[in-house]
């Protein structure tokens, strides 16, 4: 595997469910991060982690729940999720927290809340 | 008012057609602009970075800055279906994260 992936790709739940988006990255990379993509909307911020450390929380709700326990590997963990939720969830690595460095994005996980 | 503004499109054009990108942005602090594009179903990939104003070539991609209108354009030449995607411009100051327009939506038919 190369690149940053993310699984699943496709993910249905219920309002009253708990699952976790996982993202890996193979790049050697120390910062990665969530963002949220909905429709005609920007990509929206949501966490970033350096060396394993949040160093960002974008005013998300708690409901969404982020685990970082090296810096290959980031979670997203979700509970009790509203229709609104709904989106493509991306994670993207950089070599470095500065924001100049380039962005690696995975391919996505395409959330439906029921 | 958005950080940042970009026509969502869809923008519709013939093969071999010049294809003309662009985003206006507020924040007079941006420094670093980049243009992604995004297949779908995929994530967004990193096409063209410039520092401040200017031009970059790279290929058929040609990316412009003018900092005194605010405004930045991704220009394709020869455009190829292939090239059919969202194209998301992003910007940043340096020392905060990335701002995203919402991305242009362009179909090229053969």
């Amino acid at each position: 595997e190369t690149g940053v992936t993310q699984t699943p790709r496709h993910l249905v739940m219920g309002m009253t469910n708990k699952k976790s988006l996982k993202c890996e990255q193979h790049l050697g990379h120390n910062a990665m991060y969530w963002y949220k993509q909905s429709a005609k909307k920007p990509l929206e911020l949501m966490f970033v982690y350096n060396f394993k450390e949040q160093t960002e929380n974008n005013s998300v709700p708690s409901r969404f729940s982020p685990e970082c326990p090296n810096s290959s590997h980031l979670f997203l963990h979700l509970h009790t999720l509203q229709p609104e939720d709904s989106a493509l969830y991306l994670c993207a690595s950089s070599q470095e927290l500065t924001s100049v460095e380039t962005q690696y994005f995975g391919p996505g996980t395409r959330l439906l809340v029921l | 008012q958005k950080e940042v503004e970009q026509d969502p499109g869809p923008l519709s054009v013939p093969e071999g057609a010049i294809v003309s990108l662009n985003c206006t942005y507020s924040n007079s602090a941006f420094q670093y602009f980049m243009w992604y594009r995004q297949y779908s179903r995929k994530g967004p990939e990193l096409l063209m970075y410039t520092y401040s104003s200017g031009n970059k070539e790279d290929g058929r991609f040609t990316a412009q800055v003018d900092k005194s209108s605010k405004y930045i354009s991704l220009f394709i030449r020869d455009s190829q279906p292939s090239d059919s995607a969202t194209y998301l411009c992003a910007m940043n100051t340096g020392f905060q994260k990335l701002v995203f327009g919402t991305g242009t939506r362009l179909l090229v038919s053969p």
